[in-house]
């Protein structure tokens, strides 16, 4: 079975810091894909950062960045210079692209502090 | 373009009662989804379409029924509500092409069963 392991339950960061967030995830395929969704108390999901398995090139969007490293099955998220407008839960999920069917791990929540 | 909408946002149900969630997608996305998301938790697959008049089950599809007779409109039944299925529910669409496959959240239904 697909699984997503995300390992801190909580994470806290101050303003204008750097803070990591963790995920493993398992499988058998070759072919897959990766996201990291953001969840305010909205409860809206809010898709941040997608990797494409066959990409070595770690993905980057502003703030935000991947570090994939496909041998371990490890995909971390790295957000720099935190604002308090990043404080939410985090997800990461993961698919073959069958059906885009979408596995997530339970989430990190991430508290900003001044 | 509104998205993916939901309705209701919320909404209270007595044990045995039944109801219907609608989901509606305006981005011409052949894939949709329902997932659920209890406390604390990440999101679990309860059923998905990937065209119209196809649907399949997901992670945990006990409980719930689905239909899919146009491409916009994906709704999911509740028959006999328990207390087991208090969560909140979301659905999502998807339209894979070259390396996307992110899917696109509606903002969810909070159901509670009492």
């Amino acid at each position: 079975a697909q699984t997503v392991t995300q390992s801190q339950p909580e994470m806290s960061v101050q303003e204008a810091e750097t803070v990591t967030l963790s995920c493993t995830y398992d499988t058998s395929e070759s072919d897959y894909y990766l996201f990291w969704y953001k969840q305010p108390p909205s409860r809206q999901m809010i898709l941040v950062i997608r990797q494409e398995a066959y990409k070595q090139q770690n993905a980057t969007e502003n703030r935000f960045s991947v570090n994939f490293q496909k041998a371990a099955k490890s995909f971390s998220l790295k957000i720099s210079d935190s604002q308090l407008g990043d404080a939410a839960m985090y997800f990461c999920a993961y698919t073959t692209g069958t059906a885009s069917k979408l596995t997530f791990g339970t989430g990190t929540r991430l508290q900003v502090t001044l | 373009n509104a998205g993916v909408t939901q309705t209701p946002k919320f909404r209270i149900l007595k044990i045995g009662q039944s109801m219907t969630l609608q989901c509606t997608q305006d981005m011409n996305h052949n894939y949709m989804y329902w997932y659920r998301q209890d406390p604390g938790m990440g999101l679990k697959l309860i059923y998905y379409s990937v065209g119209a008049g196809i649907t399949d089950k997901g992670e945990v599809p006990n409980g719930y029924n689905v239909s899919r007779s146009t491409t916009e409109d994906f709704p999911l039944r509740l028959e006999l509500a328990a207390p087991s299925q208090t969560s909140v529910y979301f659905c999502a669409s998807s339209y894979p092409s070259g390396s996307k496959y992110e899917q696109y959240f509606g903002p969810g239904t909070r159901l509670t069963v009492t």
